[in-house]
């Protein structure tokens, strides 16, 4: 069956410093990749996808993941982070032929200034 | 806001009485979804629409569980009989058609505690 982990579930970043959210997979073919943000209050915001092609993506605000098959993971990074982007975040695995997302259980981003 | 839109957006009663909460979708989305967060837990699937087909259910949806999508557009999900264990937030998404490529596209959800 197809899993989502995310190792970490809190995060807590100084403002400027970079960013690393780790996501590793359990699938049997290429999955469709995403990350999702979500902040208080607010419905999951998609910030970038993977599909096929160039394993590294770019995303909205300034992040980016890469897809490593051979470690089957998809970390989102972010070389500088702003106060506004503390927030909940989520990596999903779409099954390729099903329509099922599976969901990451979240890692909690805190910045400080 | 991404054009899905939920309501309400906050939800207590009482356990034992129904519930029920709408999902409009973006209009042109053929496809929706609902799914449930629970606190400390990403959304689990719950069930989906293929316009006003639903063709698929999470054995998480248990028989107090139902949802429509009538005309193909607008969705409810309510539920029977609340129980404390269904306090969550139920998030409903919708997308194009087109498998696990296509984005999907969450609204705001709504917030359901059982007292």
């Amino acid at each position: 069956a197809q899993s989502v982990t995310q190792p970490d579930i809190h995060i807590t970043v100084s403002e400027g410093a970079s960013l690393e959210l780790r996501c590793n997979y359990s699938y049997g073919a290429t999955p469709y990749l995403f990350w999702y943000v979500q902040s208080p209050g607010q419905g999951l915001q998609l910030l970038l996808k993977y599909f096929s092609g160039d394993t590294l993506v770019q995303g909205i605000k300034g992040f980016e993941a890469e897809f490593k098959r051979s470690q089957s993971s998809f970390n989102l990074r972010k070389p500088s982070v702003h106060w506004s982007d503390a927030a909940e975040y989520f990596c999903a695995v779409g099954e390729g032929t099903g329509n099922q997302f599976y969901f990451g259980t979240g890692t909690s981003l805190t910045v400080i200034p | 806001d991404t054009g899905v839109s939920q309501d309400p957006r906050h939800k207590i009663t009482k356990r034992g009485q129904n519930v029920t909460f709408r999902c409009d979708p973006i209009s042109e989305h053929n496809r929706l979804y609902w799914y449930r967060q629970t606190l400390g837990q990403g959304p689990e699937f719950l069930t989906y629409f293929q316009n006003e087909a639903q063709l698929e259910k999470s054995r998480l949806l248990s028989d107090r569980f139902s949802a429509e999508r009538p005309k193909g557009s607008f969705s409810t999900l309510e539920i029977q009989r609340t129980e404390q264990g269904d306090s969550a937030m139920y998030l409903c998404a919708s997308s194009l058609s087109g498998g696990a490529k296509r984005e999907q596209y969450f609204g705001p959800g709504t917030r359901l505690t059982v007292t």
